[in-house]
């Protein structure tokens, strides 16, 4: 079953605008993943951020961990229209390494 | 990062084929393969995982007589759908690991995925 849920599941934006979307999720994790998905093809992985991290960057990339709400939002600034694609955030379970996948987020970047 | 690649990028079959899909890990040992599938619009869903050399581990609702998974060496693992039906229509990703080490992330690598379509 999916632990994690995604919203919005769809989003569209103007090319130079943020995009934020948010991931929730239910049992206790280790890790928290975000990961991009062109349209037919396989993931990205964009970033990591750990149980005992709070906010991490990379690049364009802002994301922020809650886990007293078990939640997790990324944050794309000045998007660009080749950041369309789908988002998907995974969550490690504390007790192995399996990944459980968010329902994802569509974003559109229009030029 | 770590390269996984997947046979064939695409597939269209017949109903009631089997289909071969292979995943393969180029420059790492990958102790653990992991078999997703993905529908349309809809995000990836475990399968199963697969440990070199030892049966696969199947998620609750996959039947293991119809997703044959061998993992016979490190660097390959198989997914083969059995009799194949529309339903079973979908891209099927793969992703591998390699030895973990305690106390640290043990990361997946995913490969390009599959798109099956039966007809």
């Amino acid at each position: 079953s999916q632990q994690g849920e995604e919203d919005p599941q769809a989003l569209s934006i103007q090319e130079g605008e943020n995009a934020t979307m948010n991931c929730s999720y239910k049992t206790s994790i280790n890790n928290l993943q975000w990961y991009r998905q062109n349209s037919g093809r396989g993931l990205v992985h964009l970033i990591l951020i750990r149980s005992n991290e709070r906010e991490k960057h990379s690049g364009r990339l802002r994301v922020t961990l809650d886990t007293s709400k078990k939640s997790s939002s990324l944050l794309i600034t000045a998007s660009r229209a080749a950041d369309t694609a789908s988002y998907f955030c995974a969550t490690d379970r504390a007790a192995g390494n399996k990944l459980t996948f968010g329902g994802g987020t569509r974003v559109l970047v229009k030029p | 990062g770590a390269v996984v690649s997947q046979h064939p990028s695409w597939v269209i079959c017949k109903s009631g084929t089997s289909v071969k899909i292979e995943c393969r890990s180029l420059d790492f040992q990958a102790t653990t393969m992991f078999w997703y599938r993905q529908f349309p619009k809809q995000s990836l869903m475990l399968m199963a995982t697969s440990n070199e050399g030892s049966k696969a581990t199947y998620e609750q609702g996959v039947e293991k007589d119809k997703f044959l998974i061998n993992h016979a060496s490190l660097t390959l693992s198989t997914l083969t759908v059995t009799s194949a039906h529309p339903e079973d229509s979908s891209f099927y990703i793969c992703s591998a690991s390699g030895q973990a080490v305690a106390g640290s992330y043990n990361e997946q690598f995913f490969g390009p995925g599959t798109r099956l379509t039966v007809l």
